[in-house]
């Protein structure tokens, strides 16, 4: 398995745009965890689902953030309107189940810039 | 509430020299205890884990941690550092009644040759 892809890599945005970064996760993994990176705040947890079913959605910081995940193969987190305060590095990550305590593996991120 | 802590923003140590990277939690229930490292421009990268069982752990490129609950610790440990090693290290808990993984604010690991 390639591991989680995550895409674009790199994305430059103008605020109020619209933004939407994927992840592939990996195949087989029930789990799949959405995280934001930066300096001030470090690695916060935004969402995550379980089958594809968000389970707790409370650190999304505000409503425009938005994340689905429409099988299991797929997901996105999707921010309309951008701001600059948004600027980060977006991780997705996955896991084979909670059940067995399994670590998470990560994806490369994302590095979002809005000017 | 449910928190881990990393206390020290950078650690340097001399090329050969034992490390320790330090890590507290504070979770309800049982805590499954994990370290991951980063390199720059890179994903989280999954080093251990402790979920039951013996208290010190061994993990990938050396390292090894300690569960102590008396101290609610699980330091990462190295006898010889590499200058290779330098990167972020994160520790990161999850509790047994949730499914969520929380992490700490990261230590930045400098080895000097």
């Amino acid at each position: 398995d390639a591991g989680v892809i995550q895409s674009p890599r790199h994305e430059v945005t103008e605020m109020g745009q619209e933004v939407t970064l994927r992840c592939k996760p990996i195949s087989g993994h029930d789990y799949l965890f959405w995280y934001r990176q930066t300096m001030m705040r470090g690695l916060e947890l935004l969402i995550y689902f379980n089958n594809n079913v968000p389970i707790d959605d409370s650190g999304m910081p505000e409503d425009r953030f938005s994340a689905k995940m429409p099988n299991a193969s797929f997901s996105t987190l999707k921010i309309q309107p951008s701001e600059p305060r948004d600027s980060a590095v977006y991780f997705c990550a996955s896991s084979l189940g909670r059940r067995i305590n399994t670590e998470a593996f990560f994806g490369q991120g994302t590095r979002l810039t809005v000017v | 509430a449910q928190s881990v802590a990393q206390p020290e923003d950078q650690v340097n140590v001399a090329e050969g020299n034992p490390l320790t990277v330090k890590c507290t939690y504070s979770v309800s229930g049982n805590p499954y205890l994990f370290w991951y490292v980063q390199y720059p421009n890179r994903g989280l990268q999954f080093l251990l884990k402790y979920i039951t069982g013996d208290n010190l752990v061994k993990g990938s490129y050396g390292f090894e941690a300690e569960f102590n609950k008396s101290q609610t610790s699980f330091h990462l440990k190295k006898p010889s550092a590499l200058v290779s090693d330098s990167a972020l290290y994160f520790c990161a808990v999850e509790w047994s009644s949730a499914s969520k993984i929380i992490f700490g604010s990261g230590t930045r690991l400098s080895i000097r040759p």
